[in-house]
């Protein structure tokens, strides 16, 4: 079975805390994702990467960095966390082809007090 | 960029109704995808679509693309409670490696 882990599935953190959230995945893809969820906003593409220390931003960078130093993992930090950062956060990966589906983790619940 | 705008944004069903789901794209679709999440989990990969007119169906959950690739419906034929969640439509975009999605249809189906 394939599979997306997200190292936690809920999270809560101290405003102005620099917070990791760490995903891996098996299948040897290239690309990896982070995105956020909110009601009534779907999801909001972070950062992806392409390859192994490779990244672009997404839609909403700000607040938000990333490291990706070995391809299996894509990490999403947030470097003094806030309280609108409040969110449940996806990670996401996919091979290179562009006919392929992604495959997503279980999602991480983060509050940030 | 690429917008994909879904409708209705919540639905609620009595069990045994059908439904649809539409997602419109503000562009050409290249690739289609559908997924389905239970509230608070990751997403469930449901199809994906890349000819116009093409239509696929898993169990009873059926997705069409239209002729101009601008437009994908998902309908869910005698609905049970194991259908509720969120659906999501998305479609890769840039230079395919991106995939943006649209803002999800919550669905609640009463017994």
């Amino acid at each position: 079975d394939v599979k997306v882990t997200q190292s936690s599935r809920y999270l809560v953190k101290r405003t102005g805390e620099k917070v990791f959230l760490e995903c891996v995945q098996d299948m040897d893809h290239e690309n990896m994702f982070w995105y956020r969820q909110d009601p009534g906003l779907g999801l909001r593409l972070i950062y992806f990467s392409y390859d192994v220390k490779m990244k672009e931003k997404g839609d909403i960078p700000e607040g938000y960095s990333v490291s990706r130093e070995k391809k299996e993992r894509f990490s999403l930090i947030l470097e003094s966390a806030s309280t609108n950062q409040t969110s449940m956060y996806l990670c996401a990966s996919r091979t290179l082809r562009y006919d392929t589906e992604a495959f997503f983790g279980q999602g991480t619940r983060l509050t940030v007090v | 960029s690429q917008e994909l705008e879904q409708s209705p944004q919540s639905l609620i069903v009595q069990e045994g109704k059908n439904l649809t789901i539409n997602c419109t794209s503000s562009k050409t679709l290249y690739g289609l995808y559908w997924y389905k999440q239970k509230y608070g989990e990751g997403l469930i990969f449901l199809m994906m679509l890349q000819k116009g007119g093409e239509e696929k169906s898993h169990e009873k959950i059926t997705a069409k693309l239209d002729e101009k690739k601008q437009q994908s419906s998902l309908h869910i034929t005698a609905s049970q409670p194991s259908h509720a969640g969120i659906y999501l439509c998305g479609a890769p975009t840039g230079a395919g490696n991106m995939l943006t999605f649209g803002g999800g249809t919550r669905l609640m189906v009463k017994p």
